[in-house]
């Protein structure tokens, strides 16, 4: 069975310091894979997807990028953090457009 | 007009009610249709798909009705346990899945 692995599961990090999320997927090969970003009491928001190794789209324009450098590892990743970058970080996974699967999610805060 | 549109809520239902939830979508070219459920501070997790034909898991009914771009969840004899937010999710191109932002839902003793 496929299972998606995400962490860490909370983080609390200094603004202007670097991020570094990383996701993985086991069970399946070629995903599609998704970073989300949720802030609080609001609804997920796309940041990042990516259809294969090295194939990165993104979203929204900000202070964050994304990486594929594996089939089934997705990183997000800033140089310097903002406190806006504060919210919960969900990498899910999906074959085609049939239903998306999950991690557990990071919560960030900036402080 | 926002691509997933949902009732934030919350609907506060006693147990063993009837509730009914439902969202609206701009792109009539989406494809695929699904409701996930949210948990405080949790992952969302999938409920159930959303078919053209309607679909029925236990308690819970889906429906779509692409000429009004709307679906729908309906859940009968709720649950203490069927407290959460209830997300709707349409997918947009080929790849990506917008959410609304959510329907709260809370069941009362």
């Amino acid at each position: 069975s496929q299972t998606i692995h995400q962490w860490p599961a909370t983080l609390v990090q200094p603004v202007g310091s670097p991020l570094s999320l990383e996701c993985t997927v086991e069970g399946t090969s070629n995903p599609n894979l998704y970073w989300y970003r949720q802030a609080a009491g609001r609804g997920l928001q796309l940041l990042f997807y990516s259809v294969g190794i090295g194939q990165i789209s993104s979203e929204v324009p900000q202070n964050l990028s994304a990486s594929r450098p594996q089939d089934r590892q997705f990183i997000l990743s800033s140089k310097k953090l903002l406190l806006s970058d504060s919210g919960f970080y969900l990498c899910a996974w999906a074959r085609g457009v049939t239903e998306a699967f999950f991690g557990q999610g990071t919560r960030l805060t900036v402080v | 007009r926002k691509e997933v549109e949902q009732d934030p809520g919350p609907f506060n239902v006693p147990e063993g009610a009837t509730v009914a939830f439902n969202c609206t979508y701009s792109n009539s070219a989406s494809q695929s249709f699904f409701w996930y459920r949210q948990d405080c501070r949790k992952e969302p997790k999938l409920l159930m798909s959303v078919y053209s034909s309607g679909n029925e898991d236990g308690r819970f009914t889906a429906q779509l009705n692409r000429a009004s771009q709307y679906i729908s969840l309906l859940i009968r004899d709720s649950k203490l346990s069927d407290s959460a937010t209830y997300l709707c999710v349409v997918t947009s191109g080929t790849y990506k899945y917008i959410f609304g932002t959510g329907t709260r839902l809370k069941v009362l003793a």
